[in-house]
């Protein structure tokens, strides 16, 4: 099956400044990768996602790359608030068609700094 | 839309006892999804159906993990008998046609003592 490996685990920045989160996949299958925060006691809310046949896509201050070659994909905050601490999960899906559910990396707690 | 609506939101039982949850998914979605959060583990798919039809249940820990989908519009997990170390969150999901990014329910917390 499907291995979404994310990282950093922790990540903290100053306000204003920009993050990055970074996250692998295993199977070349893979063709939907959603962005999922999850702030404290409540549940994963869908930001963004980028399909396999674009390589970047933007919303405001976020961002989403994929390098499917390399079979990874990242996520780009920038000028950070810090309404953007949370925990952040990166997915995979192989989408259509007895589609397996998403398989989530371990999480990327980010820290906004004041 | 109300969204994916769960229940309870809060669940306190003592080990043994059988626990059901229960999950309403989004109107005209196709796929539902039930995962469990932990700290150890992060987030695990335990079992998804498409139309009702279970499709995968690879995730279901053991045998004491069950799940159903009798209609297009409730979905129980039940858990029977339960154990401390089943303690954990709860989250079903939607989606339609598998394509989308799911959307999730505010989750069942459960604790088992």
């Amino acid at each position: 099956g499907e291995n979404v490996e994310q990282h950093p685990s922790t990540l903290s920045v100053q306000e204003g400044d920009s993050a990055v989160i970074k996250c692998t996949y295993s199977d070349s299958a893979s063709n939907y990768f959603p962005w999922y925060k999850q702030e404290l006691g409540k549940r994963p809310q869908l930001i963004i996602d980028i399909r396999s046949n674009v390589g970047e896509k933007k919303d405001q201050r976020i961002a989403v790359t994929l390098n499917k070659t390399a079979k990874h994909f990242s996520l780009h905050i920038t000028e950070t608030q810090p309404e953007d601490s949370a925990v952040y999960f990166c997915a995979a899906l192989i989408s259509g068609g007895g589609a397996d559910g998403l398989t989530f990396g371990k999480g990327t707690h980010l820290i906004i700094q004041p | 839309d109300a969204g994916v609506i769960q229940s309870p939101r809060h669940e306190v039982t003592e080990m043994g006892q059988e626990v059901t949850l229960r999950c309403k998914p989004i109107s005209g979605h196709d796929y539902l999804f039930w995962y469990r959060q932990t700290m150890m583990r992060g987030l695990e798919l335990l079992i998804y159906f498409n139309n009702n039809v279970p499709i995968d249940d690879s995730g279901m820990p053991e045998d004491r993990f069950s799940a159903k989908m009798p209609n297009a519009s409730f979905s129980t997990l039940k858990i029977q008998p339960s154990e401390p170390r089943d303690s954990a969150v709860y989250f079903c999901a939607s989606s339609y046609s598998g394509f989308m990014g799911a959307f999730f329910g505010q989750g069942t917390r459960l604790t088992v003592v």
